[in-house]
């Protein structure tokens, strides 16, 4: 069985301050996927990354960045200098292929004030 | 290139009717999956489509729930005799079926059973 789990439900930080989101996941595949989706307050889900468990390398997009450990089953997400419109919930997903049958975390709810 | 497209976006029913919820694809999209998010917790896998077959309806509830997607037209989510409880946001995904691809989600449709 597959399992994420995001323990912060809710973060709020003052903008330009450095957030992280954690995710950690269970899963007895060997091969498998992991992803994280933004959902901001109009609702749609955006797609931010997928990562694949032989590639344990970090990646930095912007002011994005994800630390993928596979010792400790995490795929942790950095906001730099975080910005108003970054406030969204954040979702991180796991799944033993890619697209098909996501298995989502419950979310982070991040808020950024001004 | 449109995205996944959803209609309605946003749909009330009375206890006891039926709420039909579309979803077209992407172009070259072949795969479809379903997704449903509660109040408060994440997105849940319902079922995985393609063309005329049902793939995998682990997720889906055994009765009053039904899916299909035709040869011609987009997927159809079918919600028979609705209850409350139903009331949530429902999501499509797509994708070309490539092991090697993430799958692109439409905005939603917000079921609101009064």
């Amino acid at each position: 069985a597959q399992k994420v789990t995001q323990a912060q439900t809710e973060i709020s930080v003052v903008e330009k301050e450095d957030v992280t989101l954690d995710c950690v996941y269970e899963t007895r595949d060997t091969t498998y996927y992991l992803f994280w989706y933004k959902q901001p307050p109009s609702g749609e889900l955006v797609f931010l990354i997928r990562r694949n468990s032989f590639d344990e390398q970090n990646e930095i997009s912007g002011r994005y960045s994800w630390n993928f450990q596979k010792s400790t089953s995490s795929f942790n997400f950095t906001i730099t200098a975080s910005q108003v419109v970054d406030s969204a919930v954040y979702f991180c997903a796991l799944s033993f292929l890619s697209g098909y049958a996501l298995n989502f975390g419950k979310g982070t709810s991040l808020l950024v004030t001004p | 290139n449109a995205g996944v497209m959803q209609n309605p976006r946003h749909l009330v029913r009375r206890r006891g009717q039926e709420a039909r919820l579309r979803c077209s694809p992407m172009k070259g999209h072949s795969h479809v999956y379903w997704y449903r998010q509660l109040p408060e917790e994440g997105l849940k896998f319902m079922v995985y489509l393609q063309k005329e077959n049902i793939i995998d309806e682990s997720g889906m509830p055994k009765e009053r729930f039904s899916a299909e997607f035709p040869k011609e037209g987009p997927s159809i989510l079918r919600i028979q005799q609705v209850v409350r409880g139903d009331s949530a946001a429902y999501f499509c995904a797509s994708s070309p079926g490539n092991e090697n691809t993430e799958a692109f989600f439409g905005q939603g449709t917000r079921l609101t059973v009064v």
